[in-house]
C-alpha cells in the first residue's frame, strides 16, 4: 500500500483568498485523485490529476477554482482559488494501486471565514 | 442518483451487539471495497471483494459481495467501541475506473 502525506492538515482562511494543499505519495503512482468531504458525510471526487497532462474534472468541479498541478509520479497540488465558506470540507488526496485499491492520504480540513 | 444505496445512515448500538451494513446497487460492478474511516484521518481500506458470492473474513468483520456483484454487504460481530467510525462502501464499474462511494454508515458503539 500507498502511504500519503498531506500538507497542511488543516487551515483557516479568509473568504476571497486561495489555498494550495499538497499530497507526496512514498511511491511513484499512475493516478492521483483529489475528493472533497463534509464532516461525516461520502467523499465527491473533484478531478483526477494526469502527470503530464491537465487534470480532469467532474462535473461541478472546474479548473479556474480547483487547479491541480502534477509535476511528477510522487507528488500533486491542489489549490482552492477564491474561497467561500461553502468551500469548507475536508480535502483528501488518493492513489490506486497497482491491484485497484485505493488508498487516502489523511486529510485537509479548510474552514474558510 | 445515487448508484450505491448505502444502509442504514446511522447505527447506534451496545457493546456486544451484532449488526450488518448493506450496499446496493441496480449496476454490476468489477470490484467493490469498503472503508473504515475516523475523524480527522483519511478512510482506511478494509477488504476488496471481487468475485460474485465471495466471502473474506477480517477478525470480527465478514464481507461479503452479491452473486450478481450488484450488492455487497459488512457483518461486525460483537461489536467494541473501537469500531466506531464511519464505513464507505466504493465500487468500480471497471477496472481502472473511478470509484462510486455510497453515502456512508455512521457507527456509534457504546460501551
Amino acid at each position: 500500500s500507498a502511504v500519503i502525506s498531506q500538507k497542511p492538515s488543516r487551515d483557516i482562511c479568509q473568504r476571497g483568498t486561495s489555498l494550495t494543499i499538497q499530497c507526496q505519495v512514498d511511491s511513484q503512482v499512475t493516478m492521483m485523485f483529489w475528493y472533497r468531504q463534509q464532516p461525516g458525510q461520502s467523499l465527491t471526487l473533484i478531478a483526477t490529476a494526469n502527470q503530464g497532462s491537465e487534470a480532469t474534472y467532474e462535473s461541478g468541479f472546474v479548473i479556474d477554482k480547483f487547479p491541480i498541478s502534477r509535476p511528477n509520479l510522487t507528488f500533486s497540488t491542489l489549490t482552492v482559488s477564491n474561497m467561500s465558506p461553502e468551500d469548507s470540507s475536508i480535502y483528501l488526496c488518493s492513489t490506486r494501486g497497482g491491484g485497484g485499491q485505493q488508498y487516502f492520504g489523511p486529510g485537509t480540513r479548510l474552514t474558510v471565514t | 442518483t445515487q448508484l450505491l444505496e448505502q444502509s442504514p445512515q446511522f447505527l447506534s448500538i451496545q457493546e456486544g451487539e451484532n449488526l450488518t451494513v448493506y450496499c446496493n446497487s441496480s449496476s454490476v460492478f468489477s470490484s467493490l471495497q469498503w472503508y473504515r474511516q475516523e475523524p480527522g484521518e483519511g478512510p482506511v481500506l478494509l477488504v476488496t471483494v471481487v468475485t460474485g458470492g465471495e466471502v473474506k473474513k477480517l477478525k470480527r468483520l465478514t464481507f461479503q459481495f452479491g452473486d450478481a456483484r450488484k450488492d455487497s454487504s459488512l457483518h461486525i460481530t460483537a461489536a467494541q467501541p473501537g469500531d466506531t467510525g464511519l464505513y464507505l462502501c466504493a465500487g468500480a464499474r471497471e477496472y481502472g475506473n473511478k470509484l462510486v462511494f455510497g453515502a456512508g454508515t455512521i457507527l456509534r458503539v457504546k460501551s
